[in-house]
């Protein structure tokens, strides 16, 4: 089966910008998240979906960082606008609902912010 | 606070040699689940193995097992026969049952595996 696929897997921007995600879940997995990634850290969880709702969206600075999940199925993050300390790995993942069944990741977006 | 913590920043061991990495997680809940995952270069997070904390097992993947001690919270891998793909970083982490499917990271350490 097709894994998690995500896009771009590079991204360089200028501070101020904007600049987007996107995220296309396994076939099947109703559950989708978004992680951060800073360099030489463990991920830390930005938002949840449960199909088209966000069901923990508590850690997404919401004054530059929003996402969506129309139709239950591909997720885009976009941050606008970008600041340097945005720069890190942006993960995506999904999953089969219910509590503890495996995420599965995609190979992320590598963001840096000049 | 739920944190996780890995005591050792890197660590090396040489082929089909047997490495422990170490792991140690707080949390005032009973009901969890613990991973480890592999994340190589690729940056592709790989699980390498699960357990659930209700269970006193110990979960076994080919060369990969846990040793799980509940009462001191402590979940460490061990890797027999290490393989040079086995070099990459691994993070412990763990999911809170009533959190949905929120993972808790620790900061990884970075596992070289030298011929």
């Amino acid at each position: 089966e097709a894994g998690v696929v995500q896009s771009p897997r590079y991204k360089i921007i200028e501070k101020k910008q904007p600049v987007a995600f996107w995220c296309n879940p396994i076939s099947g997995h109703n559950t989708l998240y978004w992680y951060l990634q800073n360099l030489g850290q463990g991920p830390e969880l930005l938002i949840r979906y449960e199909n088209e709702e966000a069901v923990d969206d508590s850690q997404l600075p919401k004054d530059r960082f929003s996402a969506e999940r129309l139709k239950g199925v591909d997720s885009t993050l976009k941050i606008q606008p970008a600041e340097l300390g945005d720069s890190a790995v942006y993960l995506c993942a999904s999953s089969l609902g219910g509590v503890g069944n495996r995420q599965f990741f995609g190979p992320g977006t590598r963001l840096t912010v000049l | 606070a739920q944190t996780v913590t890995q005591s050792q920043p890197e660590m090396s061991v040489q082929e089909a040699e047997t490495v422990t990495l170490s792991c140690t997680y707080d949390t005032s809940e009973s009901n969890y689940y613990l991973f480890w995952y592999k994340q190589p270069p690729s940056r592709q997070m790989i699980l390498v193995i699960r357990q659930e904390a209700y269970k006193q097992q110990n979960a076994t993947e080919n060369r990969f097992s846990v040793n799980f001690q509940k009462a001191a919270k402590s979940f460490s891998l061990k890797i027999s026969d290490s393989q040079l793909g086995d070099t990459a970083m691994y993070f412990c982490a763990f999911m809170i049952y009533n959190q949905g499917g929120k993972l808790i990271f620790g900061q990884g350490t970075e596992l070289s595996v030298k011929p």
